[in-house]
């Protein structure tokens, strides 16, 4: 089935730094989301954007939209250890599709 | 909590048997999706279903199958189970304003 391309796959920072991963598709997207998942948990949403451009900001978390509509960034500023998991971007493709894909995934571990 | 509620949360049976495993979503939420999670690996599609109808379909193997009954909530069906069943299932609600999913915590699967 169609995934988006996610990366970096995992990365492994200290606590304060910043870290950013992006996604990116051969085909348009009308709304990208971005989720996080702690070990034994479902996805929890963090950010939706849902304008190409768009750029929105959840606390320490900012994603954009990218101006293709194939893109999506996620940053996350002054990491702390709670900000460990695994983090999703997925995307609607619209134009009658309901269904959400999902990149593969990025594992976010925090060095205290 | 994100309103989606999923049973059971673990369960563990033996190859050749068939389970079923149950979704109940958000309130006035009327779309639901069934995701399979492989250990380390990403959300694969199941199926989705909107209003007691099937919507759209992704990977789902012919030994699987899903219904949504009138008050809602969903249940998926697996049958035959092979080894490689082996996985966690969620189940997740759209906001039909917003196109974002909610998720459940997740039905961990194991066959022995």
């Amino acid at each position: 089935g169609q995934q988006l391309n996610q990366s970096p796959q995992s990365m492994f920072i200290q606590e304060g730094e910043d870290v950013s991963m992006n996604c990116t598709s051969s085909s348009i997207f009308n709304t990208w989301l971005w989720y996080k998942q702690d070990p034994g948990e479902g996805p929890v949403l963090l950010i939706a954007l849902y304008k190409a451009g768009e750029l929105t900001s959840n606390g320490r978390l900012t994603a954009q939209f990218g101006i293709t509509r194939k893109d999506s960034f996620l940053n996350i500023s002054a990491s702390i250890p709670s900000d460990v998991g695994i983090y999703f971007c997925a995307g609607h493709q619209g134009g009658g599709s309901e269904k959400l894909v999902f990149g593969k995934g990025m594992k976010l571990t925090v060095n205290p | 909590d994100s309103g989606v509620t999923q049973t059971p949360k673990h369960l563990i049976t033996a190859t050749g048997q068939r389970v079923t495993l149950r979704c109940s979503p958000r309130s006035g939420d009327l779309s639901v999706y069934w995701y399979q999670q492989s250990l380390d690996q990403g959300l694969q599609f199941l199926i989705q279903y909107y209003n007691g109808e099937e919507r759209a379909k992704g990977n789902i193997l012919e030994r699987f199958s899903a219904q949504q009954f009138p008050d809602l909530h969903s249940e998926l069906n697996l049958s035959s189970l092979e080894l490689g069943d082996s996985a966690l299932y969620f189940c997740a609600s759209r906001r039909a304003s917003t196109g974002e999913l909610f998720f459940g915590e997740g039905s961990r699967l194991t066959v022995l």
